[in-house]
């Protein structure tokens, strides 16, 4: 059963620092690229970052480029988001994600088909 | 980067009702890279359709997506009370990898 749990979660002053965790269960990270999600409260979707199963290829959205960065642990099937110099606005419940994909005739199609619970991390002095 | 304009904000019907959702997209994106996920309160995103009008595993078959270019749409043909969520759209054509503001599918 495919699983992912986030951690890591928590209240922190704005420019410090900040690691999230997102654990994987029943399948292996390093076969699948990552995304980062986030959703400020009552508020949409913002996706964040995505990572490459080889970690050679991460994008990262223009609102966290530069201060948040993403890397796994292969030997515990787990993946990181490390969040430096937050600032309020990165206050959000974030999610990691699995991308799949599968061919559609000729074509591949890319989707998230696995989501975390997601962790809260609130931003403020 | 793609901008992705979903409309109408809140679509409020009944059971039993058809729901038509609209996601726009600026500049246009291959069909190939649009999804679809709703949302219930409190909880985390679920996959409906990927590569525009494909059902992911165990999405009933009253949901339907098409579209392609710049227009796509979600299309929920009789509304189950457990529908009543928010969806959103996202392309996975040029990163950022965007979602749509979201529509709110109320009672």
């Amino acid at each position: 059963q495919v699983q992912l749990v986030e951690s890591g979660g928590g209240v922190v002053q704005p420019g410090r620092s900040l690691r999230l965790s997102c654990a994987a269960s029943g399948f292996t990270l390093n076969n699948y690229a990552m995304h980062w999600v986030r959703q400020a409260p009552g508020k949409g979707l913002e996706w964040v970052a995505v990572m490459s199963y080889d970690e050679r290829r991460k994008y990262f959205a223009d609102s966290v480029k530069g201060r948040f960065t993403a890397f796994r642990d292969n030997s515990k099937n787990t993946m990181y988001l490390q969040m430096n110099s937050l600032i309020t606005e990165d206050t959000a419940v974030y999610y990691c994600a699995r991308e799949s994909s599968e061919y559609s005739g000729y074509d591949v199609v890319y989707y998230l088909d696995s989501w975390g619970q997601g962790t809260l991390v609130t931003v403020s002095s | 980067e793609i901008v992705l304009t979903q409309s109408p904000g809140t679509l409020s019907l009944s059971p039993g009702e058809r729901a038509t959702l609209s996601c726009r997209a600026s500049p246009s994106v291959s069909s190939n890279y649009l999804t679809w996920y709703q949302q219930k309160p409190g909880q985390a995103p679920r996959l409906l359709m990927y590569g525009a009008s494909i059902r992911a595993t165990g999405i009933p078959d009253r949901f339907s997506g098409s579209g392609s270019g710049t227009d796509f749409t979600l299309t929920i043909s009789r509304l189950e009370p457990e529908d009543f969520a928010v969806y959103y759209c996202q392309q996975y054509g040029t990163s950022p990898f965007t979602f749509g503001q979201g529509t709110k599918l109320e009672i």
